[in-house]
């Protein structure tokens, strides 16, 4: 099935940097999602995207998708005390089989 | 509020015991997943149900047993589990599990096996 490997595993910053998370994957996706779970929370749906090249914005959150749909991007710009969590990359699991594979995440610490 | 109930939250128990975790989920979804997260292999999918049908079991011990009496209900039927079950289960729902579309996770379940 498919899989998806996430770097960096963890990520330090100050409050007021920016921060980035990559997935990369070593076959086409057909799409890629990203989700955030807060500390103690579960996982709740950011985003998905489907085509070649995809940029798509929410506020300080950009996602990117790959011209070769390998390979995708999250960046948060000027991270805040509430953007604290781990970030998800996800795809279908591929070979026909249902549901979602989820890649290892990033941890997103900020330091005030 | 996700649209997704779980219960217990947390739930502890000995390696002979036997117990179940319960997943609701009111969003009119067909399709329910159960998936595993602990430190080693976060957000690992189990058991995916279509329809109140099993649709994948990914290598999963026989000491955990699904069960999905219809579209709105999952359970997660524990026995003699190993302290190294322990980690956070979470259900999840989604429309059509055969093209890959957001999932609505529940709050988990925290099991802790002694």
């Amino acid at each position: 099935g498919q899989q998806v490997m996430q770097i960096p595993q963890y990520q330090h910053v100050q409050e007021g940097e920016d921060f980035t998370t990559y997935c990369n994957s070593s076959t086409t996706l057909s799409n890629i999602q990203w989700y955030k779970q807060r500390p103690g929370g579960h996982p709740v749906f950011l985003i998905q995207l489907v085509k070649s090249g995809e940029v798509k914005k929410q506020k300080r959150l950009t996602f990117q998708f790959g011209e070769a749909k390998k390979n995708s991007s999250l960046h948060i710009t000027a991270t805040q005390t509430t953007d604290v969590g781990t970030y998800f990359c996800a795809t279908m699991a591929g070979g026909g089989a249902d549901g979602l594979t989820f890649g290892k995440g990033t941890h997103l610490i900020i330091q005030p | 509020e996700t649209g997704v109930t779980q219960t217990p939250r947390h739930l502890v128990m000995g390696m002979t015991n036997k117990k179940s975790l319960k997943c609701e989920q009111h969003l009119g979804h067909n399709a329910m997943y159960w998936y595993k997260q602990s430190a080693k292999k976060p957000l690992e999918l189990m058991f995916v149900y279509n329809f109140k049908e099993q649709t994948e079991n990914n290598s999963v011990p026989s000491r955990f047993s699904p069960e999905c009496p219809n579209s709105s209900h999952l359970f997660l039927h524990l026995h003699t589990l190993q302290p190294e079950d322990s980690a956070l289960y979470l259900c999840a729902s989604s429309q059509d599990p055969t093209v890959g579309e957001k999932l609505f996770f529940g709050s988990g379940t925290q099991l802790s096996v002694l």
